[in-house]
């Protein structure tokens, strides 16, 4: 299967700070997904970035799909940002039936007040 | 609702019975999958419907595991004889073309 490492496996901030969270693949992807996972367990989804740059309030993500890392980025972070960030590729051929999803093992965010 | 459900949302089971848990995907919505998350991990990929087809089990950890999705719509997915390892959050998505949006699982613990 595909590798998904993520960086750094923990990250304290204070409220208000800016962060960057970093996804390496280990071989090309047809989609790449970031979901922010609540400290009640569910997964929401941030981003769903194949390629290219996305902004979304105050989260905005890269991807740069020939060279297999994603960027997640966070600013003026908020408390209610706390959780694990994860970052999830898809490979196969478009239409193909391996849909499924590798996960990377999370970011660990807290953000102080 | 708009979202992926999924129940019940906790599970507490002796080992050695047998336990189902039930998805209901978003309306429309083609594919189904099921991932399992330990403590501390990223959601592992268990299996994945196209309509009431089974296309891809690979990721189901041993023959105590079975799913379905007989209509095409809602999936349920099947442990039995429960062992300790186990004990788990088990998560459903649904996906229209490619995005995959997530249930909020059924936290399983196996005592």
């Amino acid at each position: 299967g595909i590798q998904v490492e993520q960086s750094p496996p923990d990250l304290i901030l204070q409220e208000g700070a800016n962060s960057t969270l970093r996804c390496n693949f280990s071989d090309s992807v047809n989609n790449l997904q970031w979901f922010h996972q609540n400290p009640w367990g569910q997964l929401i989804n941030l981003f769903y970035i194949p390629s290219g740059t996305k902004q979304n309030g105050r989260l905005s993500a890269t991807t740069v799909a020939t060279e297999r890392y994603s960027l997640l980025y966070i600013s003026s972070s908020q408390t209610t940002d706390s959780g694990v960030y994860f970052c999830a590729v898809e490979r196969g051929p478009r239409g193909s039936t391996l849909g499924r999803l590798y996960f990377g093992r999370g970011t660990q965010l807290t953000v102080w007040p | 609702g708009a979202g992926v459900s999924q129940s019940p949302r906790y599970k507490v089971a002796k080992r050695g019975q047998d336990v189902a848990l039930r998805c209901d995907p978003i309306s429309g919505h083609v594919s189904l999958f099921w991932y399992q998350q330990a403590l501390g991990q990223g959601p592992e990929f268990l299996t994945y419907f196209q309509n009431e087809a089974q296309l891809d089990k690979s990721g189901l950890p041993s023959d105590r595991f079975f799913a379905e999705r007989p209509e095409g719509s809602v999936s349920t997915l099947k442990i039995q004889r429960t062992q300790q390892e186990d004990s788990a959050v088990y998560l459903c998505a649904s996906s229209f073309r490619s995005e995959q949006y997530f249930g909020p699982g059924t936290r399983l613990t196996v005592t």
